[in-house]
């Protein structure tokens, strides 16, 4: 089992609509989640970063974290043609260093 | 504000040619620097990681090495390049720190194509 684990999609989607993108994880230790989005042939722009339970938002994004059920979503409010991208969630890994443990990534389109 | 480059941004080169792949941080002192590869489809594996000059920690048996000569300059390297070794490089920064949970701050990456 990988220690981060999130659906490659493609997810497609109309404008305006609300999207969902999850991430499940395995080990309980070092709980502290971060959101990327990456366009074609771009490096990984951080999004969010939180680690605690429940809800954090920023402007159209929220991102939300479960601990009990050891899962995280991030959800776009009002999507945009702009948004469509590679969104990547990643975790702390053991060892310190601030060393990251990443999804494959979900591949979003925003049709218009 | 910090920045981070890294070139070239791609790169087609013959199998059991050398490689050399750069990044520089500017606007930050003594960052942690990492070097993370990206197959089509697929995440990010972490290559190697520097909390210092001269201090260099890999994750992955392979071919391919890391240094750190100045403090802001990370440069991967390759003595004789495999098929194996294409895909998309990432460097990164973060703050330094061993507790802190400072997230990482990527360039645009490097693709690299072995024929």
């Amino acid at each position: 089992q990988k220690e981060v684990e999130q659906d490659p999609g493609p997810l497609s989607v109309p404008e305006g609509a609300i999207v969902s993108l999850n991430c499940t994880y395995s080990n309980s230790a070092f709980q502290y989640f971060m959101w990327y989005r990456q366009y074609s042939r771009k490096g990984p722009e951080l999004l969010m970063y939180t680690y605690s339970s429940g809800n954090k938002e920023d402007g159209r994004f929220t991102a939300q974290v479960d601990k009990s059920s050891k899962y995280i979503s991030l959800f776009i409010r009002d999507s945009q043609p702009s948004d469509s991208a590679t969104y990547l969630c990643a975790k702390r890994a053991s060892g310190g260093y601030n060393k990251l443990i990443f999804g494959a990534g979900t591949r979003l389109a925003v049709h218009p | 504000s910090q920045t981070i480059h890294q070139w070239p941004a791609t790169l087609v080169q013959p199998v059991g040619s050398p490689l050399s792949l750069e990044c520089t941080v500017e606007g930050t002192s003594n960052p942690n620097l990492y070097w993370y590869r990206q197959a089509a489809g697929r995440g990010l594996q972490l290559l190697f990681y520097s909390v210092g000059i001269g201090q260099i920690s890999s994750e992955v048996p392979q071919n391919l090495s890391a240094s750190r000569p100045q403090d802001r300059q990370f440069i991967l390297s390759s003595k004789k390049l495999l098929l194996s070794d294409s895909g998309f490089y990432l460097c990164a920064w973060s703050v330094a720190g061993i507790g802190l949970n400072s997230p990482l701050h990527f360039g645009n990456g490097t693709r690299l194509t072995v024929t």
